[in-house]
């Protein structure tokens, strides 16, 4: 099982929709989630961290299941500059060398008028 | 603010050549400092980490090599290139701590020829 995975897509939705995304991560000492922005043949950029109580930003909002061990980001009325990959981060336990972040490979959002 | 460059943005190298990417942060002291691959349509793979001046950890076995010969400083190398060394590598900081979030440098995009 891979330790950080998401569904990699495409998920094509038309403009105005809502879309959700998944995220599930095998490390259950993990201690903070993050969901990262990716546009094409660019680096990844902080959308949002993931709170234990959910946290809300504008359309976009991000929930942590740790029963469950899974984030998801829910983006309410999507606009074409949506249209990304998203990456799901999470930072594992604390080691002598620091506490590691493991990327999932990503979902790709495409986002039609 | 803090900001992280790197350079080259872009080069193409034949094989067996030799390559020095370079990363710097400006605007704190002693981050984590980290380099990352991203082969075209995966995740990204974590190469070297570092937590201070001289320290650094690879985390998979390879022909690169990193160094830190300052604090804001990282440095990726490699004395013969391979054809699957072609990719796009991010550099990025954190600041110590079980919440710290990743921040990229905008990448150098590799092809190996």
């Amino acid at each position: 099982r891979k330790e950080v995975e998401q569904d990699p897509g495409p998920f094509n939705v038309p403009e105005g929709a809502t879309v959700a995304f998944n995220c599930t991560y095998s490390n259950s000492a993990s201690q903070s989630f993050f969901w990262y922005r990716q546009d094409c043949r660019k680096e990844p950029k902080l959308l949002m961290s993931v709170y234990s109580s959910g946290n809300e930003d504008g359309r976009f909002t991000a929930q942590l299941n740790r029963a469950s061990q899974y984030i998801s980001l829910l983006i309410r009325d999507s606009k074409l500059s949506d249209s990304a990959t998203y990456l799901c981060v999470v930072r594992g336990p604390p080691n002598n060398a620091g506490n590691m972040l493991t990327f999932g490979g990503g979902t790709r959002l495409m986002v039609k008028p | 603010s803090q900001t992280i460059h790197q350079w080259p943005a872009t080069l193409v190298q034949p094989v067996g050549s030799p390559l020095s990417l370079e990363c710097t942060v400006e605007g704190t002291s002693n981050p984590n400092l980290y380099w990352y691959r991203q082969a075209a349509g995966r995740g990204l793979q974590l190469l070297f980490y570092s937590v201070g001046i001289g320290q650094i950890s690879s985390e998979v076995p390879q022909n690169l090599s990193a160094s830190r010969p300052q604090d804001r400083q990282f440095i990726l190398s490699s004395k013969k290139l391979l054809l699957s060394d072609s990719g796009f590598y991010l550099c990025a900081w954190s600041l110590g701590g079980l919440t710290g979030e990743l921040f990229f440098g905008e990448g150098s995009r590799l092809t190996v020829l």
